[in-house]
């Protein structure tokens, strides 16, 4: 195991709800990044936080959000959700945003949207 | 912008044959550093092997094994004497230095070793 923990492991919304994901980094990690694994595809870059700051984003909208709080831990906020958003969302921690730090993942949260 | 090319969507094989996942990448990066992650039913990401875009050395560590070769921007990934715990899906990544951790993945293999 990595030690990156995240919650719930599943869950089930209704559309044009709000969902909130949670990561628990690795102890001494620094840096989170989320990802979206549609079914059948790779993960997609949502967006990286470092010392409680958002620096860097992919191509995603401003309804999906997010937050690091002082001990690192994480949040993914999707607001009025949509079917497509339906996935598995994995985070990643790592011990700084460098190109060569290690990243690892969470088993991640499959979200199911109806 | 970056990619990563995994053309074979599913790959079966019975247990104790050698299986070659292959893996194309583009960057216009001269520094980057590609990856294998292995994704079990169970979602978690395992890291697998990383490897430096100034490093062309093949690497071989017990079953598995990589070759490398920036002439070809191909970076593939050999399984020796298959299990059937390493059934899985298997995904190539790109990271090049954007100032944050953003990986570009391939859209992964899924290998699935027959006993």
């Amino acid at each position: 195991e990595t030690g990156v923990t995240q919650s719930p492991t599943h869950l089930i919304k209704t559309r044009g709800q709000q969902v909130t994901l949670r990561c628990s980094s690795q102890s001494g990690h620094n840096t989170v990044s989320w990802y979206q694994q549609a079914l059948g595809q790779g993960p997609q870059f949502i967006f990286q936080y470092y010392r409680e700051e958002e620096n860097g984003r992919g191509n995603f909208p401003p309804r999906f959000s997010g937050l690091q709080f002082p001990n690192y831990s994480s949040e993914l906020n999707v607001n009025a959700l949509e079917l497509d958003d339906s996935a598995l969302y994995l985070c990643a921690s790592s011990n700084g945003p460098a190109v060569n730090t290690e990243a690892f993942f969470g088993q991640g949260t499959r979200l199911t949207v109806v | 912008a970056q990619k990563v090319t995994q053309a074979q969507t599913e790959i079966s094989v019975v247990e104790k044959e050698d299986v070659t996942l292959d893996c194309v990448y583009e960057t216009r990066d001269t520094t980057y550093y590609l990856f294998w992650y292995k994704q079990p039913p169970s979602g978690e990401l395992v890291f697998l092997i990383r490897r430096n875009s100034f490093d062309e050395q093949n690497e071989i560590s017990g079953r598995y094994s990589w070759n490398f070769q920036k002439s070809t921007s191909s970076f593939n990934f050999t399984i020796t004497a298959s299990q059937v715990v390493d059934s899985a899906v298997y995904f190539c990544a790109l990271r090049a230095p954007e100032g944050y951790q953003k990986v570009t993945f391939g859209t992964g293999t899924k290998l699935q070793v027959i006993p």
